[in-house]
């Protein structure tokens, strides 16, 4: 089973923020939380990763709460290039565990 | 340039009929993957190697073999293929370890079996 909770899809306005929200309850002291995302069928593309303090890149921002319960991705001004699926997923405890990817939010950006 | 590659990107075959998907990185990363994806149920890991010879199951391993004989391949083969093996698959690798760091993901091998 998934360690992360998203939402199957949302659909945000292009120029405005798309926030994709992720719960990951269970994650422990020490696992990151990675976000990826896959355009159509392409391979999936690292966005960002954190630990527990809020990282920025130049695609994203990632907001982590105080309890690492859940985090939430920012698309600061989305384009129609940003309609993807995203996924949140927590890096395993172990360097030698699987990794488990789950379904993803399906976000459209609106013309 | 760094990446990920994958031959075949397309191929349709019959059941029962061997084959091999290859996967090439040159970033020298020590860990590579192979994820398979259907619509509805997103990636799911089939293995992974950690290493050169060191290979573990993924969450759908049945039906899969993998090898890690050199540390840039990690060939995924198809002993018997049968239709319910029909899918999208992608291979990735990252610097070290499961999810220590980013993963590279290739660019997907969509296979047939009828």
């Amino acid at each position: 089973d998934a360690k992360t909770t998203q939402p199957p899809s949302m659909d945000c306005a292009e120029g405005r923020a798309a926030n994709l929200p992720c719960n990951h309850s269970t994650i422990s002291g020490n696992e990151y939380v990675y976000w990826y995302r896959q355009i159509h069928s392409q391979g999936p593309q690292y966005i960002i990763h954190g630990l527990k303090n809020n990282e920025t890149n130049e695609m994203a921002s990632l907001i982590i709460t105080e309890d690492r319960k859940s985090s939430t991705l920012i698309l600061p001004h989305a384009t129609l290039r940003d309609t993807a699926v995203y996924y949140c997923i927590v890096s395993p405890l172990n360097r030698d565990d699987k990794i488990i990817f789950g379904k993803g939010t399906r976000l459209h950006i609106l013309p | 340039e760094a990446q990920v590659t994958q031959n075949p990107r397309y191929l349709i075959t019959v059941t029962g009929k061997k084959l091999t998907v290859t996967c090439s990185q040159n970033m020298n990363h020590e860990y590579m993957s192979w994820y398979r994806q259907d619509p509805g149920l997103g990636l799911r890991q089939i293995y992974y190697s950690m290493n050169v010879e060191v290979t573990d199951k993924g969450d759908v391993p049945e039906g899969y073999k993998v090898s890690r004989k050199e540390k840039r391949n990690f060939p995924l083969i198809l002993e018997s293929p049968s239709p319910n093996q029909t899918s999208l698959y992608f291979c990735a690798s990252s610097l070290v370890g499961g999810g220590q760091n980013e993963q590279f993901f290739g660019p997907g091998t969509r296979l047939t079996v009828l």
